[in-house]
């Protein structure tokens, strides 16, 4: 069954350094999305991504997050000046259309840790 | 904005019984759907099922169905003749019919089964 890879597992980084998460969605996928959730918090909804732009994203989401899909396979997800409070599970997920008929696909995560 | 509870933060069910997890939802919207997710540990969430707002008729697949009662903004998910796999972390996800393709999602249920 065709899965969304997400690399790398767990990346620790020092406060203040930019980090880049990556993600392969699935490969006739059209809608991608970012995930984070903090330690004992709830799943939450970063950014999602249509035919080469932002279609919606959240509060959360500021100008210290970027997202891009650099080669038409990979998408990541940039944290620019990472912050004691970016440290989460990021979740990076996929759907063929608009996620309603067919769900979304969800990745492994990616565990960060800024120190 | 949209809020999804779920009020048991764990549960446990011998294996082979029956188990009922809660998930209230708060919306203003009337078209709107509804998801069930398992997160096995260190693992990806999988879809388990999902229910369109305009149905009446409650969804099921195979060991997995639910009781969706809209009037009471209510997505409850019962898991038939349960099994050692089923344990996991649940989450109920609402997505709205009109506004975007975000999930939000609840806080989560870890189901244990017991043998």
């Amino acid at each position: 069954e065709p899965e969304v890879t997400q690399t790398p597992s767990h990346q620790v980084t020092q406060m203040g350094q930019e980090v880049i998460l990556r993600c392969v969605p699935i490969s006739n996928h059209l809608y991608f999305y970012w995930y984070r959730q903090i330690l004992g918090q709830k799943v939450e909804f970063l950014v999602s991504f249509y035919n080469n732009e932002i279609s919606e994203k959240s509060e959360i989401f500021d100008d210290q997050f970027s997202v891009e899909r650099p080669d038409g396979s990979n998408f990541t997800l940039k944290i620019r000046s990472t912050k004691l409070e970016d440290s989460a599970m990021y979740f990076c997920a996929s759907s063929f259309r608009a996620g309603v008929l067919d769900g979304y696909t969800f990745g492994s995560g990616t565990r960060l840790t800024v120190v | 904005a949209q809020t999804v509870t779920q009020s048991q933060p764990e549960m446990s069910v011998q294996e082979a019984e029956t188990v009922t997890l809660s998930c209230t939802y708060d919306t203003s919207e009337s078209d709107y759907y509804l998801f069930w997710y398992k997160q096995p540990p260190s693992r990806q969430m999988i879809l388990v099922i999902r229910q369109e707002a305009y149905k009446q008729q409650n969804a099921t697949e195979n060991r997995f169905s639910v009781n969706f009662q809209k009037a009471a903004k209510s997505f409850s998910l019962k898991i038939s003749d349960s099994q050692l796999g089923d344990a996991a972390m649940y989450f109920c996800a609402y997505r709205s019919g009109d506004a975007g393709n975000m999930l939000t999602f609840g806080g989560g249920t870890r189901l244990m089964v017991k043998p």
